[in-house]
């Protein structure tokens, strides 16, 4: 079956350090990958897509998502957090087999130290 | 534009009592969906509307009906709430084509049963 993980439920950074949040995927046909970001109390917000060509992937927010297929992973970075960065992260994924479908992984809370 | 609005905001139901929570969007899309998020599991699909006229099933439709009413409009009803439905329901939009698979979500639904 199809699935995505994020290992990490909650992480905490101090304000300036940088941030990584793992994301790795199962599926066997080549995926469209995205993050998404979510505010408390808020919808969700589209960081970053990849869908083909260069793996490094830029995005809003200072966010950059690299796709590493001999790895499964499509993990999301940035250099040094700012306050505001504290949320909720999603990873979703797509394939064209699935049409319509995204499916999301568990979250990951990020919570930001003074 | 608004983008995909979804009403009420926040709603308390007994349980049996029956609601219908409203979704619309601006920006002409095809394909509408409804989630629920739980804590620690992401957003599950409920049900989809991949254009105008058709519903699909999702990973979670049982407890729920579905209307596409148009091409803006996507309700999601619960006939007859249980407790296991309290979640926060978002909606979400995306133009159907061959490259476009990111989803657009509404400010979400806060649904308590109790």
């Amino acid at each position: 079956a199809q699935s995505v993980t994020q290992p990490d439920i909650h992480i905490t950074v101090s304000e300036g350090a940088s941030l990584e949040l793992r994301c790795n995927y199962s599926y066997g046909a080549t995926p469209y990958l995205f993050w998404y970001v979510q505010s408390p109390g808020q919808g969700l917000q589209l960081l970053l897509k990849y869908f083909s060509g260069d793996t490094l992937v830029q995005g809003i927010k200072g966010f950059e998502a690299e796709f590493k297929r001999s790895q499964s992973s499509f993990n999301l970075r940035k250099p040094s957090v700012h306050w505001s960065d504290a949320a909720e992260y999603f990873c979703a994924v797509g394939t064209k087999a699935a049409g319509n479908k995204l499916t999301f992984g568990g979250g990951t809370r990020v919570l930001v130290k003074p | 534009n608004a983008g995909v609005t979804q009403t009420p905001k926040f709603q308390v139901l007994k349980t049996g009592q029956s609601m219908t929570l409203q979704c619309a969007q601006d920006m002409n899309h095809n394909s509408m969906y409804w989630y629920r998020q739980d804590p620690g599991m992401g957003l599950r699909l409920i049900y989809y509307s991949a254009s105008e006229g058709t519903t699909d099933k999702g990973e979670v439709p049982n407890g729920y009906n579905v209307s596409r009413l148009n091409k803006r409009e996507f309700s999601l009803r619960l006939e007859s709430a249980a407790p296991s439905q309290t979640s926060v329901y978002f909606c979400a939009s995306r133009i159907s084509g061959a490259s476009t698979y990111e989803q657009y979500f509404g400010p979400g639904t806060r649904l308590t049963v109790t």
